[in-house]
């Protein structure tokens, strides 16, 4: 099974700290994602990237930044932790094209951000 | 991005048919369907994609409407393990867009 993990489930940090998540997929998958979901909001994109050292800006990238230096870690960044960050964070990836198992998500990472 | 209308949430009764409609009017004419479910406290998991034909696998099927404007996703017998929110994302090869879904209760 492709397996997409996130360092940590639940993590909890100060207004102003710079915040890691990392997230590594042991498929060779081309594409990975980061989503944040908030109640009533639903998921939404915050980056992409369809290959190595490649990003692509989601619907809400400000206050993110993301790193892929390997094809199998997408890391996602918040520079300076503000509470509206708080939320679940979901990572995701994918083969390219249309996947024919379509995209496979971690188990997320809940961010409360004091 | 393809606008889609989903219920908000639908009911069933376990071991019965249940039918996830989605309406989406502006799909392009390479945009696949394809359905995403959430149980809780969980990530979103595939279900099921599809273009132009009815397609099955082993969680669901998937029944496209000839103008490709609205599409079923048909889970044969629920079980309280279904009991998720269901998600319809038009979309090709690049990111997939979320909405809101369709939250499904199953009875026991």
């Amino acid at each position: 099974d492709v397996k997409v993990t996130q360092s940590s489930r639940y993590l909890v940090k100060r207004t102003g700290e710079k915040v890691f998540l990392e997230c590594v997929q042991d498929m060779d998958h081309e594409n990975m994602f980061w989503y944040r979901q908030d109640p009533g909001l639903g998921l939404r994109l915050i980056y992409f990237s369809y290959d190595v050292k490649m990003k692509e800006k989601g619907d809400i990238p400000e206050g993110y930044s993301v790193s892929r230096e390997k094809k199998e870690r997408f890391s996602l960044i918040l520079e300076s932790a503000s509470t509206n960050q708080t939320s679940m964070y979901l990572c995701a990836s994918s083969s390219g094209g249309v996947p024919r198992y379509g995209y496979t998500f971690g188990s997320g990472t809940r961010l409360t951000v004091v | 991005d393809a606008k889609t209308t989903q219920p908000n949430s639908m009911e069933s009764n376990e071991e019965e048919p249940v039918h996830l409609p989605c309406n989406h009017s502006t799909i392009s004419g390479t945009d696949y369907i394809h359905w995403y479910r959430q149980l809780p406290s969980q990530g979103p998991e595939y279900v099921i994609h599809g273009l132009t034909s009815n397609v099955n696998n082993r969680m669901a099927s998937l029944a496209i409407a000839e103008d490709r404007k609205s599409s079923t996703l048909i889970l044969h017998r629920a079980t309280l393990r279904d009991a998720a929110v269901y998600y319809c994302i038009p979309g090709g090869s690049e990111k997939l867009v979320f909405g809101k879904g369709t939250k499904l209760t199953v009875n026991p």
